[in-house]
Parts: structure tokens; sequence; C-alpha cells
């Protein structure tokens, strides 16, 4: 068990520019979100996975955000032409049944996005 | 809707010194509720968890109890260490655990 991973760590880009995160969750999991994380604030829900389908989106997700679990295995978050409200750190998590029934989440290490 | 308030940091206290951080919510049907930990320089990781009302959780010295009457789950530990320096989150999901709701971090700080 190598935990979840995210790529790139570091992600620096131009305002319009469309950017893609990738995270590969613990390869038993069979749910995995995406968060927004800014600067002394708590993480923000994006969406949700369950295996390749996606049951939760946030309200707050902009059409220029996108994601994809194909397969069911890892999974990408797309944002279309970057702007400088986008710059934040972008976690991924994946979790599965617990003996209690609860799903714990394990977390990446995140990626963090710049927009210039 | 859903949402998570824990009082503001940062908190600043000596060795063995007692904890508490407030953690209050607003939910719909029947949450789970978390306390995550963010050590300097590392990802999220859970601590501790309830699943119905007054369930206690604990770990690490660490509890928390999760009072239905209060809408509360208040992360306590007796006797903290500089290595609980940390940045403490606390969280709740809905009941199908779709979605997760965090609270906007308290930082401790421990002094020796």
């Amino acid at each position: 068990d190598t935990g979840v991973s995210q790529n790139p760590r570091h992600k620096i880009t131009k305002r319009g520019q469309n950017v893609t995160f990738r995270c590969d969750p613990i390869s038993e999991h069979n749910r995995l979100y995406w968060y927004r994380q800014t600067l002394g604030q708590g993480p923000e829900f994006l969406t949700y996975f369950q295996n390749e389908a996606q049951l939760e989106k946030s309200r707050l997700l902009s059409d220029r955000f996108s994601a994809e679990r194909p397969k069911g295995s890892f999974s990408t978050l797309e944002i279309q032409r970057t702007e400088q409200g986008d710059s934040a750190m972008y976690l991924c998590a994946s979790s599965s049944k617990a003996r209690d029934r609860a799903y714990e989440q394990y977390f990446g290490p995140g990626t963090r996005l710049t927009v210039t | 809707g859903n949402s998570v308030t824990q009082m503001e940091g940062p908190v600043t206290l000596s060795e063995e010194a007692f904890l508490t951080i407030n953690c209050t919510y607003t939910a719909t049907g029947y949450p789970s509720l978390f306390w995550y930990v963010q050590y300097p320089g590392e990802g999220l990781q859970l601590l501790l968890k309830a699943t119905k009302a007054d369930d206690k959780g604990s770990n690490k010295g660490f509890e928390a109890t999760y009072r239905k009457e209060t809408t509360s789950f208040h992360l306590e530990k007796g006797s903290v260490q500089v290595s609980d320096s940390a940045v403490y989150f606390c969280a709740l999901s809905s009941y199908n655990f779709n979605k997760f709701y965090f609270g906007s971090g308290t930082k401790l700080n421990v002094k020796p």
C-alpha cells in the first residue's frame, strides 16, 4: 500500500491555459474525492466518484472544471481557461468501507496550482 | 445545508496542558463526524471519528464525543506534547459518505 499519489505536486500556469492533474488512489478503494483548499481554509468538496461513476458534484464547481475516473482506477481533474482565483491546493482522497461501515478518507499530498 | 464551524486559532499551549478545540455543526439527516490532523509539511490524516450520537472517538490520547443535542464534536486531550503541534480540522459527512464538509482548521502550537 503506497498511499494516494498525486501528480504533479506543483503546477505554475498562465491565466487562460488548461491544466490537468492526476490522482492515483489506494488500489482497493472504490471511492475517490477531489477537494480544493486555499490558504487558511479547510478542504472544499469538489466532486466524488464511486468506481467510474461521478455521483456528486459541488454546485460551486464551474463548468471550466471537469473530472474523470476511467475504469474506476486513477482520476484526472481538468481546469480549462484557468483564472487567478483557481490558485489553490487540489487534494485527492480515496476511501473504502471500514468495519463500522463508515468511509475513512486517505488523502494525497495535493497539487499546488499557481495561476499567474 | 451542512456546515462545520470550529474555533479560530492559533491556540498556543504549554506542554502537558489540557486541550479543547471546539467544533459545532449544522447537518441534515444523520451525519458522521471526523477530526483530521495536518502536521507541518504533511498531508491530512484521519485522527478520529464518530458515526452516531453519543459515540466517542479516540486516538493517540485525543477524544471527541458526538453530541446531537448541542450539535458539537469538541476535540480534547488531557496532556498535549510538542509533537501535537499541527492544524486540526473538524469535518462531517453526509449519511451516505458521498460528500464531506470541513471546518476552516485550528492551528495548535505547543511550547516546551
